[in-house]
């Protein structure tokens, strides 16, 4: 069975572009978040979707963040305009049932973002 | 909002020796997880606690959940270099659906 698959595994822009990140659930798994790591803080919550549906976005930190999973399958991050301090890894996750339900997530191997 | 505390931030050991790391939260969480994060690599899934006093056994790992349900602790006992890596607790609960992660604590063993 495949894994979360994240893509690309490493982005490198310059401040004020634009960047895509892009998350390929286990199939089957209605749930998928994101979370990000800041370098040397701990990862934090972005956002909670159920199938095609976001459940919570009390996490993303403003308005130049933009996810979508358009048809409950696989999810877009989109970073626009791109600041220094948007630099991390983001982690996409999925699990069967929402987290909390005696299940576990499952975590891709993170995307990789530096903005110079 | 919530908030998860991990202590200690980094932890030599000699193989051999054991280790904890220990999680406190500002709010009763409904759940506890941990998870382990090889240098490099993504955060996989160790456990998830949920009754109040849950004790668990992993091999040389025993993770505790707190009567309060919140603060939680990782021990391993005789450490192995297999067992590098950082370890993060993870806590749900206080309205959001994710989940609230500590800083991790990084163990590193001394052969």
């Amino acid at each position: 069975e495949a894994g979360v698959t994240q893509f690309p595994s490493h982005s490198v822009i310059e401040k004020g572009q634009t960047v895509t990140l892009r998350c390929d659930p286990i199939s089957g798994h209605d749930n998928l978040y994101w979370y990000r790591r800041v370098m040397g803080k701990e990862i934090k919550f972005l956002l909670h979707f159920v199938k095609e549906s976001k459940q919570d976005e009390s996490g993303m930190p403003n308005n130049r963040f933009l996810a979508e999973r358009t048809g409950g399958t696989y999810s877009t991050l989109k970073v626009q305009p791109a600041e220094l301090e948007d630099s991390g890894v983001y982690f996409c996750a999925s699990s069967q049932e929402p987290m909390g339900l005696r299940t576990e997530a499952f975590f891709g191997q993170g995307t990789r973002l530096t903005v110079v | 909002g919530q908030q998860v505390m991990q202590i200690p931030q980094y932890q030599h050991v000699q193989e051999g020796e054991d280790f904890t790391t220990y999680c406190n939260s500002s709010t009763t969480l409904s759940n506890i997880q941990w998870y382990k994060q090889r240098p490099g690599g993504h955060p996989v899934f160790l456990i998830q606690l949920v009754k109040s006093g849950e004790v668990k056994k992993q091999k040389r790992l025993t993770f505790q959940f707190g009567e309060a349900k919140k603060n939680s602790s990782l021990h391993i006992t005789a450490t192995q270099t297999t067992d590098v890596g950082t370890y993060f607790c993870a806590g749900q609960g206080g309205g959001a659906d994710g989940l609230t992660f500590g800083k991790g604590t990084h163990l590193i063993i001394q052969p």
